[in-house]
């Protein structure tokens, strides 16, 4: 079936810091890429996503990267701090039933920033 | 406006016991979703709907039931609970593909989760 990965699964840094995250899918037809947020205890809450049809977007310190070709996308944050300490996930749209998408989740990555 | 809500916040079951998760929202979104988190897996999707009357199974939909009879809410229902699905429970909602609502484009809004144990 579909497939993301993601990788590292763990990743801690010093304040300041950049972190980059990683994700591979498996459908071709994957056409929106969303990443989430989840502080602990907390649910997941959309950070940013990128569609099919745009290769980068930037908010303020996050942005997420696109290569089709290769099927992979990447989010980046610049200058992190503590509160950027959190589980990202990763996540690619499949065709479901009557026109939705259904996402698949990568397995996540704990980042730490440390002060 | 409430976004997405879920009843109970946490709950002790002991096996062969039943029990129904409601997810309500108050955002008229078309698609609805649950899930379930386990440590080191992410997030999979048990069962969703593509509007009232309809559902779907996803990845990881044995032992499970739902149901959507009115828009705004879906349940899921487990009739013999057993230790395996000791889980933290997601629901979700969507806007139908095209329609802006709240937030961007596809966007999946999700509650604040349930703790399931079950012993």
């Amino acid at each position: 079936g579909e497939n993301v990965e993601q990788h590292p699964s763990t990743l801690s840094v010093q304040e300041g810091d950049s972190a980059v995250i990683k994700c591979t899918y498996s459908d071709s037809a994957s056409n929106y890429f969303p990443w989430y947020k989840q502080e602990l205890g907390k649910r997941p809450q959309l950070i940013i996503d990128i569609r099919s049809n745009v290769g980068e977007k930037k908010d303020q310190r996050i942005a997420v990267t696109l290569n089709k070709t290769a099927k992979h996308f990447s989010l980046h944050i610049t200058e992190t701090q503590p509160e950027d300490s959190a589980v990202y996930f990763c996540a690619a749209s499949i065709r479901g039933r009557g026109g939705s998408e259904k996402l698949v989740f990568g397995k996540g990555m704990k980042l730490t920033v440390n002060p | 406006n409430a976004g997405v809500t879920q009843t109970p916040k946490f709950r002790v079951l002991k096996t062969g016991q039943s029990m129904t998760l409601l997810c309500a929202q108050d955002m008229n979104h078309e698609y609805m979703y649950w899930y379930r988190q386990d440590p080191g897996m992410g997030l999979r999707l048990i069962h969703y709907s593509v509007g009232e009357g309809t559902t779907a199974k996803g990845e990881v939909p044995d032992g499970y039931n739902v149901s959507r009879l009115k828009k705004q809410n879906f349940l899921l229902g487990l009739e013999s609970a057993a230790p395996s699905q000791t889980s933290v429970y997601f629901c979700a909602s969507q806007p139908h593909s095209g329609r802006v609502g709240q937030g961007s484009y596809n966007e999946q809004f999700f509650g604040p989760g349930t703790r399931l144990t079950v012993l």
